[in-house]
């Protein structure tokens, strides 16, 4: 069965204190993996696409790694405007046919 | 440059009626996909929209359906509303050279009693 698969599905985390997040996928004809940020009440926000294994993304605390099952969100010292839900999500299938999966996401806050 | 936008924002129903939801694409974007995402959970794909025709389609019954007009600006339709309906509802846009990038509006909740 297709999924996506992210944990934990909630992280507590003090300011400064570096942490990951993972997504795993389980997926035919994968095509690119891509990471969103979403605040309550508003709509996903596009951060990275991954889309082979070994690359690597990074904006400011952030950065996105990917290798051939799962990737990680590594967030390096973090502050509290970090605290959000953040998504992963897996383009796959081929031709005509692609859909994009979303995971549960990681209900992420950090504490002052 | 205008982002993605929804319409209404807010909405409250009651059980059997049927409501209309509506979302302009960000500029330069020709495809649209609508979401269901309820409390807690990721978003779940309902259909995507392209020149005008329905592409793709998740595992939605056929009460929900969808429109794309010229302009690219799309409509999701739900009818025989049940309380299991109530999640907000985001439309998401993109573009051919980047089809999983996706751009979202903020959402329609719907809250159906």
């Amino acid at each position: 069965e297709d999924q996506v698969t992210q944990s934990p599905e909630a992280l507590r985390l003090q300011e400064g204190e570096s942490s990951s997040l993972n997504c795993s996928y389980t997926v035919s004809g994968l095509r690119g993996l891509f990471w969103y940020r979403q605040d309550p009440g508003k709509g996903p926000e596009f951060l990275f696409t991954l889309y082979s294994a070994g690359e690597e993304k990074e904006k400011e605390r952030l950065k996105a790694t990917l290798t051939k099952k799962e990737s990680f969100l590594h967030i390096t010292a973090p502050k509290p405007e970090d605290s959000a839900t953040y998504l992963c999500a897996v383009q796959w299938g081929s031709g005509g046919y692609q859909k994009v999966t979303f995971g549960t996401g990681t209900k992420l806050q950090v504490i002052p | 440059d205008a982002g993605v936008t929804q319409s209404p924002t807010h909405l409250i129903k009651t059980r059997g009626q049927q409501v209309t939801l509506r979302c302009s694409p960000k500029s330069g974007h020709d495809t649209v996909s609508w979401y269901q995402q309820a409390l807690g959970q990721g978003p779940q794909f309902i259909f995507q929209y392209y020149e005008e025709e329905e592409r793709q389609r998740g595992n939605f019954p056929d009460r929900f359906s969808g429109h794309q007009f010229p302009n690219y600006s799309s409509e999701l339709n739900v009818n025989a509303l049940l309380l299991g309906d109530s999640a907000l509802y985001l439309c998401a846009s993109s573009s051919g050279t980047a089809p999983g990038k996706l751009f979202f509006g903020s959402g329609t909740q719907l809250s159906v009693l």
